[in-house]
């Protein structure tokens, strides 16, 4: 069965800190990766997805991710954060190919500080 | 363009009441599920469907059931509510289930047992 581990449950950056917020998975096939945020009080909301190709992604807001396949990992990074930035952060993950949903990590949570 | 609707926003229950929770979506998408996001557990998922007519079990269906009414809707049911049921219920859609597609989320139903 897939699972997703993020080690990090709730980091605080100061304004214009960089950041790398980590995302392992356990899955022996290929898989689509993907992180979501989650504003206060809001729904989860699509960053960025990698699915194949250049594994270094870019997404909305700044934020890109890496995908290393030898380490299983995908850490979602950010130059410069603002304080705009604080939410909730997802990373999950599912099977290219068949009919499986995705599979989510617990969060991180991200306060970005003035 | 609504995207995934959800309703009721919030609800208060009393321990044994039943509930239905709907869900629609209007992006005529194939593959509907249900989330429950706790604090620390992030998003786990009770049901899905890939597509009318068919419905299958996530990593919690324990005390739901679901239906896929039509391609737009979704629902929810709580036969017999339990104070472990309170959360927060998040509907999602995408266009296929599984893949690359991401999913999009509802605002989310948050539903207190007592």
């Amino acid at each position: 069965a897939q699972s997703v581990s993020q080690h990090n449950h709730h980091v605080i950056l100061s304004e214009a800190a960089s950041l790398e917020l980590g995302c392992n998975y356990s899955y022996g096939g290929t898989v689509n990766l993907f992180w979501y945020v989650q504003y206060p009080g809001q729904h989860l909301q699509l960053l960025l997805k990698y699915f194949s190709g250049d594994p270094l992604v870019k997404g909305i807001k700044g934020f890109e991710a890496e995908f290393i396949k030898s380490k299983f990992s995908f850490n979602l990074r950010k130059p410069s954060v603002q304080w705009s930035d604080t939410a909730e952060y997802f990373c999950a993950v599912n099977s290219y190919s068949g009919n499986t949903p995705l599979v989510f990590g617990k969060g991180t949570r991200l306060s970005v500080i003035a | 363009n609504a995207g995934v609707t959800q309703t009721p926003k919030f609800q208060v229950l009393k321990t044994g009441q039943s509930m239905t929770l709907q869900c629609a979506q209007d992006m005529n998408h194939n593959s509907m599920y249900w989330y429950r996001q706790d604090p620390g557990m992030g998003l786990r998922l009770i049901y899905y469907s890939a597509s009318e007519g068919t419905t299958d079990k996530g990593e919690v269906p324990n005390g739901y059931n679901v239906s896929r009414l039509n391609k737009r809707e979704f629902s929810l049911r709580l036969e017999s509510a339990a104070p472990s049921q309170t959360s927060v219920y998040f509907c999602a859609s995408s266009e296929l289930g599984g893949g690359n597609q991401p999913q999009h989320f509802g605002d989310g139903t948050r539903l207190s047992i007592l």
